[in-house]
């Protein structure tokens, strides 16, 4: 079955620090890739999907960035973190189409 | 508007108390997903529907897809019920790989 490994769990950042957050997906080959955000007590914004090695889609501009260097890692950075940038930061996978959603566990980003 | 509206927003229920959640979309889809969300953060995928109706011990989860509606129901509630509630939906054609999401449903089940 399928696993997302993210990483770290928790995190607290200066503003104006870098960013990287990384996930790597297990189980399964050439997989939609997801990250997300949810602010406190807000729902899930989409902030970058791939669907394959080196082809990155934003949603939302912003300060970060997102890259697949390989098929099953997915990686968010930022070179300077803004305050509100603070958020629960989720990766998700999925394959096309009538596909089951897999969630990482989640890395609380509070930036300071 | 959002695309996916779910009710009602808060649920408070005494354990035992047979749960239901709703969820209504208004674009085209190629399947319903119904995710629970526990107060550490971590999501877990309860359900994945495209028509009809999937049942997973006290869960139960229907689709019509007619009526662009599709309901969770939880029957013997319980503490551990307790969590975020949230219905996806994913998008039909070309943009199948987009998932827009309802703001979710706080339950709270009572001992």
């Amino acid at each position: 079955s399928q696993t997302i490994h993210q990483w770290p769990a928790t995190l607290v950042q200066p503003v104006g620090s870098p960013l990287s957050l990384e996930c790597t997906v297990e189980g399964t080959s050439n997989p939609n890739l997801y990250w997300y955000r949810q602010a406190a007590g807000r729902g899930l914004q989409l902030l970058f999907y791939s669907v394959g090695i080196g082809q990155i889609s934003s949603e939302v501009p912003q300060n970060l960035s997102a890259s697949r260097p390989q098929d099953r890692q997915f990686i968010l950075s930022s070179k300077k973190l803004l305050l509100s940038d603070s958020g629960f930061y989720l990766c998700a996978s999925s394959g096309q189409g009538y596909s089951p959603l897999h969630f990482g566990n989640g890395t609380r980003l509070t930036v300071t | 508007k959002n695309e996916v509206e779910q009710s009602p927003q808060n649920l408070t229920a005494q354990e035992g108390e047979f749960i239901t959640i709703n969820c209504s979309y208004s674009v085209g889809i190629s399947a319903l997903h119904w995710l629970q969300q526990h107060p550490g953060g971590g999501i877990v995928s309860l359900f994945m529907l495209s028509s009809g109706k999937k049942k997973h011990g006290r869960l139960i989860a229907t689709i019509n897809i007619q009526e662009k509606h599709s309901s969770l129901h939880i029957t013997a509630s319980h503490p551990r019920d307790s969590a975020v509630y949230i219905c996806a939906v994913r998008n039909s054609g070309g943009s199948n790989y987009k998932l827009t999401f309802g703001k979710g449903t706080l339950l709270t089940v009572n001992p």
